[in-house]
């Protein structure tokens, strides 16, 4: 089945620190992949996605390009900031015949100091 | 445009008894899935809802079920509370399914004691 494996957290980091969230993947087709962020209390939210091999998704300075060759989708942004504390997502929508799973990775913790 | 909204936020039960969660999706979108969270487990999808009929399922046992209205809200029932089926339950909605990005709600946090 399909599965999707996260880089092991928690992560601390400094205010102004580069960050990258490991994140591989199985399964079968061509899968959609997504990276959701958690804050405190509250349900996940889209950060960005990509569709197709080599397509880069990025927002809010956060990116991540879908490589077929290695399975990874890894989230990089260049300056942390405090706000961006939160638990990271990596999940992957795919299809099998007329079924479709959406799977989580088990997600990283984010602690970003000032 | 309102977001995804769940009732209720907090719930206590006990061993045995059983519960309904309720969804309201953003208005328009027409596919509601459901997940549970727990420390151990992650995030697990658990079933999605199309147009009132279930599309896709996780693997739950079938004390897990769900269904969707016509206006697309759509409820969760949980039957024979086991501890461990103490969670945070959210619900994500979207125009037309799993492929796409998914809007999720603050989550119904249930606690079986």
């Amino acid at each position: 089945g399909d599965s999707v494996t996260q880089m092991e957290g928690p992560v601390t980091l400094s205010e102004e620190a580069f960050l990258t969230i490991n994140c591989t993947y199985t399964a079968t087709g061509y899968p959609s992949l997504f990276w959701y962020v958690q804050y405190p209390g509250e349900g996940l939210q889209l950060l960005l996605k990509a569709t197709k091999a080599d397509d880069k998704g990025s927002n809010k300075g956060f990116e991540a390009t879908y490589r077929k060759e290695t399975t990874s989708f890894h989230l990089e942004k260049g300056s942390v900031q405090v706000s961006d504390s939160a638990v990271y997502f990596c999940a992957l929508s795919s299809s099998s015949g007329s079924a479709r799973q959406l799977t989580f990775g088990s997600g990283t913790q984010l602690t970003v100091l000032p | 445009k309102a977001g995804v909204t769940q009732t209720p936020r907090y719930l206590i039960k006990t061993r045995g008894q059983q519960v309904t969660l309720s969804c309201s999706p953003i208005s328009g979108h027409r596919s509601v899935s459901w997940y549970q969270q727990t420390p151990g487990q992650g995030l697990q999808f658990l079933f999605e809802y199309f147009s009132e009929t279930q599309r896709n399922k996780g693997n739950f046992p079938g004390r897990f079920s769900g269904r969707q209205f016509s206006n697309s809200r759509s409820e969760m029932n949980v039957s024979t509370l086991e501890l461990g089926d103490s969670a945070l339950y959210l619900c994500a909605s979207s125009r037309t399914g799993l492929g796409e990005t998914q809007y999720f709600g603050p989550g119904t946090r249930l606690l079986v004691l």
